[in-house]
């Protein structure tokens, strides 16, 4: 019954350097997505992949870069971190079907913090 | 791109009492989804509940139903019987039903305390 996992939970970091945030989902779910959460925005959308090998900007993509090899796993990379990437960050998954009630099913987050 | 409203950053409730969140919403789609998340101090997602466009009566799931109006584009959420486990931000999400992203977009929320 994992579901959803997020990898690591906590991590600290140094303006500069990459960052890599795993995300792994056991349900073949087509859909992941990341967010970041911020205070005073709420969630924002960085990128989301359809399936494995498609993927799509969302809302605020500068500085990511993602891919989707397989479709259980969604790494979130940042090449180069800045003190303004210092965010919780959110991945989910989802199976879209016309009319389905399927909803978006969240990781526990990620926090981290660029000095 | 659709838009979601909290206009309510904090409320607060005594316990046992009811409590209504609002939001609302801009979008120019005739059918659509609506959710109410719940984040606890854990930063865990958790649905609360959710509601289709298309469907006119309200969703409702044990304490918590909604008030959807869809001419106005708004679509609160009322706690009843308030319980100190209620304690959390809420988040108010729009989930379009077209196009190849299958995209949530979200309130700013609202942080709920519940008052012994």
């Amino acid at each position: 019954d994992a579901g959803i996992t997020q990898s690591p939970r906590y991590k600290i970091t140094e303006t500069g350097r990459q960052v890599t945030l795993m995300c792994h989902q056991t349900w073949s779910h087509s859909y992941m997505f990341w967010y970041r959460q911020d205070l005073g925005h709420g969630l924002r959308l960085i990128y989301y992949s359809a399936a494995a090998d498609i993927t799509d900007k969302g809302e605020v993509p500068d500085g990511y870069v993602v891919s989707r090899s397989k479709t259980e796993n969604f790494p979130l990379t940042l090449e180069s971190a800045t003190r303004s990437q210092t965010s919780v960050y959110f991945c989910a998954s989802s199976e879209k079907k016309f009319r389905d009630r399927e909803t978006q099913y969240f990781g526990p987050g990620t926090r981290l913090l660029v000095l | 791109a659709q838009t979601v409203t909290q206009s309510q950053p904090e409320m607060s409730v005594q316990e046992a009492e009811t409590v209504t969140l609002s939001c609302t919403y801009d979008t120019s789609e005739s059918d659509y989804y609506l959710f109410w998340y719940k984040q606890p101090p854990s930063r865990q997602m958790i649905l609360v509940i959710r509601q289709e466009a298309y469907k006119q009566q309200n969703a409702t799931e044990n304490r918590f139903s909604v008030n959807f109006q869809k001419a106005a584009k708004s679509f609160s959420l009322k706690i009843s019987d308030s319980q100190l486990g209620d304690a959390a931000m809420y988040f108010c999400a729009y989930r379009s039903l077209w196009g190849t992203g299958n995209q949530f977009y979200f309130g700013t929320g609202t942080s709920l305390t519940v008052i012994p």
